[in-house]
Order: C-alpha cells, then sequence, then structure tokens
C-alpha cells in the first residue's frame, strides 16, 4: 500500500525557534497534501490543505505566518512552525492524496511529536 | 457544515465479545464516511470506507459499518474483539466526493480490551 513518511517523528524546542516537519509520500505522487493537529485525547483537527505548486488553504483560526506550508514537489510537503511557544506543543499528522478518483484515498503519516520547551 | 459526533468516549468490552461503537454525521447530501482506528503512537489507518451502493461496508481486521441515512448514522462492529482491538477509533466524513477533499473527523472512541 501507499507509505507516508513524516520527519522527524518527534522533536524538542526552545520557545522561539522555528521547526521544520517534513511530510513525503514515499511510493506516490500526491497532488494534495493535508496537515493536521491533535491534542492529547483529542481529535485531528485540520489546520490546512496544500496543493502541489500553489498557496496552501488555511482552515479558520489557524494562523497562517505562524504555520508556514510549502508543498513544492509532488512527494514533498513541509510544515514550518515558527517562533514556537509552549501552547504549540502537538501531535502535527500529515496525509497525502494520489488523486481526485473516488478509488483513492488518503494515506496518513505516523506523525510528528513536537514538544516545545 | 460537515461534523461526526461520536458519542462515546471511551468502551470497555470483554475480549471475544462484540463491539459496536456509534458515529452519526451532518451532512446535506450522500456522504462519503471513514472509520480509522489508530493505536498507541502510531498513525492512522483506514478500516473502511462508505461511498454509495451497499449499505453494509466490510472493512479489514474483521471490522464492517452500515450506512444508515434515516438515521444519519455510521455505527462500526466487529462479532468479537482480540486484544490487539484497543486504540483509538475516530469516525470521519469527507468533506467532498473525492480523495482530494477534506477530512472532518468525530472527537474519537477510546476502546479498552478487558482479559
Amino acid at each position: 500500500g501507499a507509505v507516508v513518511s513524516q520527519h522527524p517523528s518527534r522533536v524538542i524546542c526552545k520557545s522561539g525557534t522555528s521547526v521544520k516537519i517534513e511530510c513525503r509520500s514515499l511510493d506516490f505522487q500526491a497532488t494534495t497534501m493535508f496537515w493536521y493537529r491533535q491534542f492529547p485525547k483529542k481529535s485531528l483537527m485540520l489546520m490546512a490543505t496544500s496543493n502541489e505548486g500553489s498557496k496552501a488553504t488555511y482552515e479558520q483560526g489557524v494562523e497562517k505566518d505562524k504555520f508556514l506550508i510549502n508543498h513544492a514537489s509532488l512527494t514533498l510537503s513541509t510544515l514550518t512552525v515558527t517562533s514556537a511557544h509552549p501552547e504549540d506543543s502537538s501531535f502535527y499528522i500529515c496525509s497525502a492524496s494520489p488523486g481526485t478518483g473516488l478509488s483513492d484515498t488518503q494515506y496518513f503519516g505516523p506523525g510528528t511529536r513536537l514538544t516545545v520547551l | 457544515a460537515q461534523s461526526v459526533t461520536q458519542p462515546d468516549i471511551h468502551i470497555t468490552v470483554s475480549e471475544g465479545a462484540s463491539l459496536e461503537l456509534r458515529c452519526n454525521y451532518s451532512y446535506g447530501a450522500t456522504p462519503y464516511l471513514f472509520w480509522y482506528v489508530q493505536s498507541p503512537g502510531q498513525g492512522l489507518q483506514l478500516l473502511l470506507k462508505y461511498f454509495s451502493g451497499d449499505t453494509l461496508v466490510q472493512g479489514i481486521k474483521g471490522f464492517e459499518a452500515e450506512f444508515k441515512r434515516s438515521q444519519s448514522s455510521f455505527n462500526l462492529r466487529k462479532p468479537s474483539v482480540h486484544w490487539s482491538d484497543a486504540a483509538e477509533y475516530f469516525c470521519a466524513v469527507g468533506a467532498g466526493y473525492s480523495s482530494a477533499s477534506k477530512i472532518i473527523f468525530g472527537s474519537g472512541t477510546r476502546l479498552s480490551i478487558r482479559p
């Protein structure tokens, strides 16, 4: 089956620094990628939708200047948390879609645990 | 707007017993519905999905779900649970009719298995 990887799997950073998380589709080209955030014992909250070669579409309430998304190729999307603060600590999950067909499905990465000290 | 409700936060069942996890959705048209499972420290795995056709959908790991339009429900069932089924289960609805549409998740139901 299709595989989506995320790197790093976990990261600890100091408050005020920026952190980049990568999401890669390993064996398919992903025209669309999604970024989710999951708080402890909570559901996944969609942050943004990114299409290759165009600007990401952010959900209401998500700061686009704080959570920078780049989808520069059909196999890679990055999420950069700028000037991270402890409240940004969370589990970030990406998903990738190979196309627009009904038989297609989104494939989820294993997630990245971010801890901001 | 689309939404998903999972009324049960935590369920405990005995190993070998049957299981039903509830899910209700809100959507203006025929929904694109999913059930995902998340094990501790793992990513999300798709158990099954429904778009059209037979309202009883078979998934992986012995799970099935039934779409009931009249009740706006898509409950997940398994006839006999195994200890390895302990995990977090998420019901979700697609905001459109393609895999490139965003998915809206319910709050999740944590399943514990009693030996």
